[in-house]
């Protein structure tokens, strides 16, 4: 089955740019989402179509692709940034249409 | 204001069943597509399956593990989403999300409720 993988986590001190990768090999055809969910609370979309920003999404969020990875950028990290971040995208490998979800990314604000 | 809010969640033994509700409110529910994310304790979003509007067919699509076992339905006159888990299994312990399936953001899940915790265990 078609996988997205993610690194299991991302440290960064606050200020400076955290990035985090998403690679599949569907990820030239299809777009990649990016959810942030902090504990005990649900997902909320960040990026949507690789790298456009949702209204009322801070634009230190970006996003990014090139072949079969996209990357989640956080410009001018903040303490309020630390949370688990999710891709996701398509499944068209199957006789189903389906959707994946990356592994999921702990981003850590030291 | 746009919400989801998810009921029905609880404790079932293996083999049982449960059905999961989703009331839907502060948007057009008819015309939107649906579907359901679960969160295994500690683990990663894993996608549940999806239904369409009755104006795109009103057909569902479901993710492997569940397909034979779990119902998505919907009853527009009610806005509210449905899932009929049967045959349940210890694995299908989750926080189980109704989210909006693409709209705004492209097919990106957009509005997600909070969230109802399912616990399959003897």
């Amino acid at each position: 089955s078609y996988e997205l993988t993610q690194p299991p986590s991302v440290s960064v001190s606050p200020g400076q740019t955290a990035r985090i990768t998403c690679s599949g090999d569907a990820l030239p055809k299809q777009y990649a989402y990016w959810y942030q969910q902090k504990p005990g609370q649900a997902p909320v979309l960040v990026i949507y179509k690789d790298s456009e920003r949702p209204s009322g999404i801070p634009e230190r969020f970006s996003g990014s692709s090139s072949g079969t990875t996209v990357t989640l950028t956080i410009s001018g990290v903040q303490a309020e940034d630390e949370a688990d971040y999710y891709c996701q995208s398509a499944d068209s490998s199957g006789t189903y249409p389906s959707v994946v979800f990356g592994g999921g990314t702990k981003l850590t604000v030291l | 204001e746009v919400q989801l809010v998810e009921s029905g969640g609880g404790l079932v033994k293996p083999g049982g069943s449960l059905r999961l509700s989703c009331a839907a409110s502060g948007f057009t529910f008819s015309n939107a597509w649906m579907s359901w994310v679960r969160q295994a304790p500690g683990k990663g979003l894993e996608w549940v399956g999806r239904i369409k509007s009755k104006t795109d067919g009103g057909t569902t699509d479901y993710a492997a593990p569940v397909k034979g076992r779990f119902t998505i339905s919907r009853d527009d006159s009610k806005n509210t989403l449905y899932l009929q888990m049967n045959s349940l299994k210890t694995e299908d312990t989750a926080v189980y999300y109704c989210t909006t399936d693409g709209g705004r953001w492209g097919d990106a899940f957009d509005i997600w409720g909070q969230g109802t915790m399912v616990t399959v265990s003897s």
